[in-house]
């Protein structure tokens, strides 16, 4: 159990369909971040939110929306997806580095796995 | 550019050591990450170099070189239960983790 919790763990979905991807971290932490997994490509950060403040959106296209209300919640809102969004989402959570920490390591989540029709 | 290079695969025989090299080129840098994932699970943190030098932590130790932009973990004493797969990861900079992964290295032990 790392502290951070994602549900849910699978989601199939076509193409016309709206769904939300939610992530939860009881660490404590001040950061939060989306993460996208393909097979044989490497992890690709999504966003980062600081303070519940978006200050990283990786190029990312419109029909993914973050949200995060408080900085214990993620969400991931996604809408019109293409098949080639279908992947592992990870969830990650740390420490702000000027909170004071030596380093800041991520705390992922198990992920949920998407498939898209 | 920002790429990360590490080799895809690896085996090695129980008992063994074995060592995975990363090789970096960022616009910044703010330290180096190594994590280990198992098939379908989360990536967890194994260790943290921002200085050039080893870092040893158990059966797991991880060098780093800035000059030459590359870095390495070494797993002693393999186990079968260190089957997975190993991801360095950089943090290119700000006061938050924003990382660049590579693509990670399947390590698969036999007995």
């Amino acid at each position: 159990e790392t502290g951070v919790t994602q549900t849910p763990r699978h989601l199939v979905m076509g193409m016309t369909n709206k769904k939300s991807l939610k992530c939860e971290q009881h660490l404590g932490h001040n950061a939060m971040y989306w993460y996208k997994q393909s097979a044989k490509k490497p992890l690709e950060l999504m966003f980062v939110y600081n303070f519940k403040e978006q200050t990283e959106n990786n190029s990312v296209p419109s029909r993914f929306s973050p949200e995060c209300p408080n900085s214990s919640h993620l969400f991931l809102h996604l809408h019109t997806l293409q098949p080639e969004d279908s992947a592992l989402y990870l969830c990650a959570s740390s420490q702000d580095r000027t909170s004071g920490v030596t380093y800041n390591e991520q705390f992922f989540g198990p992920g949920t796995r998407l498939t898209v029709l | 550019g920002q790429n990360i290079d590490q080799p895809t695969e690896m085996t090695a025989t129980e008992g063994a050591i074995v060592q995975i090299n990363c090789t970096y080129q960022t616009s910044g840098f703010n330290g180096l990450f190594w994590y280990q994932q198992h098939a379908g699970e989360a990536p967890t943190f194994l260790s943290y170099n921002v200085l050039d030098g080893l870092e040893e932590k158990g059966r797991f130790s991880s060098f780093l070189s800035r000059s030459k932009g590359y870095s390495y973990l070494l797993l002693k004493e393999l186990q079968m239960k260190d089957s997975a797969s190993y991801l360095c990861a950089v943090n290119y900079g700000g006061s938050q983790g924003n990382l660049i992964f590579g693509k990670g290295t399947k390590l698969s032990v036999k007995p």
